[in-house]
């Protein structure tokens, strides 16, 4: 059973757009969403994460959006830049110190 | 910041023998540590949770006499992944949590890239 479902697998966008990232969740225990930027052959770093007390949070080019009731958040990337090229996941747990659980990823590929 | 390291960031080795993987805390205590194992183009699979001075908690599916796991201090974890195989061959990532805080989120390592020939 997939706990954490990402959308897309990958996305191409334009030097300054827009970086859209969708997730959806299962389990209504888990109350702290991390996204994770990954490149290759590092480990994950954290971006940005929200407890969903908040529907919004931003830091700086980043925001996360969160509907509780739909079960679904997602990762804005604004003015994307060639080096946002990387793989992104969210992922979820029932604390923020607690194991995660992640998504698929999704491949971002910032053209200049 | 927290920083975990993890050493070697690379290794090969032949079929049949053991590796050990080294994940340690910098600059923080970390109670608990998890071991996560990710193959090519896929997502991050939790192995097992290491807690310091007990025995780690396993995933359903992952083999416990295959990948031993050691927590013998506050700042170090050790994954060892005995008569490897092919299958084996991975990228095995550590992260932890300062002191296990509700409100710290989990630091990864940069990886271990374990080759199996």
């Amino acid at each position: 059973q997939q706990q954490v479902k990402q959308s897309p697998q990958s996305l191409i966008v334009q030097k300054g757009g827009i970086s859209i990232i969708n997730c959806a969740y299962e389990n209504t225990a888990f109350d702290y969403f991390p996204w994770y930027q990954q490149f290759p052959g590092k480990g994950p770093a954290l971006l940005i994460a929200i407890r969903p007390d908040v529907s919004e949070k931003k830091e700086g080019r980043f925001t996360i959006s969160f509907n509780k009731s739909a079960k679904q958040f997602s990762l804005h990337i604004m003015d994307s830049q060639p080096g946002d090229s990387a793989t992104y996941f969210c992922a979820a747990s029932k604390a923020a110190g607690n194991k995660l659980t992640f998504g698929g990823g999704t491949r971002v590929l910032v053209k200049p | 910041g927290a920083v975990v390291s993890q050493h070697p960031s690379r290794v090969i080795c032949k079929s049949g023998t053991s590796v050990k993987i080294e994940c340690r805390s910098l600059d923080f205590q970390a109670t608990t540590m998890f071991w996560y194992r990710q193959f090519p183009k896929q997502s991050l699979m939790l192995m097992a949770t290491s807690n310091e001075g007990s025995k780690a908690t396993y995933e359903q599916g992952v083999e416990k006499d295959k990948f031993l796991i050691n927590h013998a201090s506050l700042t170090l974890s050790t994954l060892t992944v005995t008569s490897a195989h092919p299958e084996d061959s991975s990228f095995y990532i550590c992260s932890a949590a300062v002191g296990g805080s509700y409100n710290s989120p989990l630091h990864f390592g940069n990886g271990t890239r374990l080759t199996v020939t």
